[in-house]
């Protein structure tokens, strides 16, 4: 177990929908990272929060947002949903040590239909 | 931009035998980090083994051990004593050492090992 906790860790649902993905990170923790991990693209890094501040962007789509609260936690926002979003979500967590390493959850399975 | 190859989409290996997983990068910065993961069936990523740029012993956890040769850009990681339980997806990482809080990794397209009996 990493500590990282996503939930849900499934999610079915129709394009043009919104959904909310959770993340929790470990404990002490600042950072948070949202990854795609999808069969054409890979894993793909999609955002970065540092104690409530956005710090690092990737290929995320304009219908994608993310935001982290005070208490740490993140949430990822994707709307207008396509067939092409449905992925594995991920969320991870780091300490801002120079190894930063980033621990993963179990990811949230999107699917779109 | 920085790249992560991985060449070999799926290798088999013994149980009990040793593995290698091969793994190129590509950046031009000086102080970076490499990084191993595992991925089960079941999804989740699991963080194995970490290397930075400017450590000069390669390293090594458990089983896991990273074959550093920074001349090369290689982070070959290797596994001892493969165990049935070793069969996964392997990701190989890079991230770049931004200033401040930024960062982020940047994965290979994966090796998917199968251990055999």
């Amino acid at each position: 177990d990493s500590g990282v906790t996503q939930t849900p860790k499934h999610l079915i649902t129709a394009t043009g929908q919104r959904v909310t993905l959770r993340c929790s990170p470990r404990s002490g923790d600042l950072s948070v990272y949202w990854y795609q991990q999808s069969l054409d693209q890979g894993l793909q890094f999609l955002i970065q929060y540092y104690n409530g501040e956005e710090r690092a962007k990737g290929n995320i789509l304009e219908r994608f947002s993310a935001q982290q609260f005070p208490d740490l936690h993140s949430e990822l926002n994707l709307s207008s949903l396509e067939l092409g979003d449905s992925a594995l979500y991920f969320c991870a967590s780091s300490v801002s040590t120079a190894q930063n390493i980033q621990y993963f959850g179990a990811g949230t399975r999107l699917s779109v239909l | 931009a920085q790249k992560i190859t991985q060449t070999q989409p799926g290798m088999f290996v013994q149980e009990k035998e040793a593995v290698t997983l091969d793994c190129t990068y590509d950046t031009s910065d000086q102080s970076y980090g490499l990084f191993w993961y595992k991925q089960p069936s079941s999804g989740e990523m699991i963080f194995l083994i970490y290397q930075g740029s400017y450590d000069e012993q390669n390293a090594t956890e458990g089983r896991y051990s990273l074959n550093f040769q920074k001349a090369r850009k290689s982070a070959n990681l290797v596994i001892s004593a493969s165990q049935l339980g070793d069969s996964a997806m392997y990701f190989c990482a890079m991230r770049e050492v931004h200033t401040g809080t930024a960062s982020k990794l940047t994965f290979g397209t994966g090796t998917r090992l199968q251990v055999t009996l």
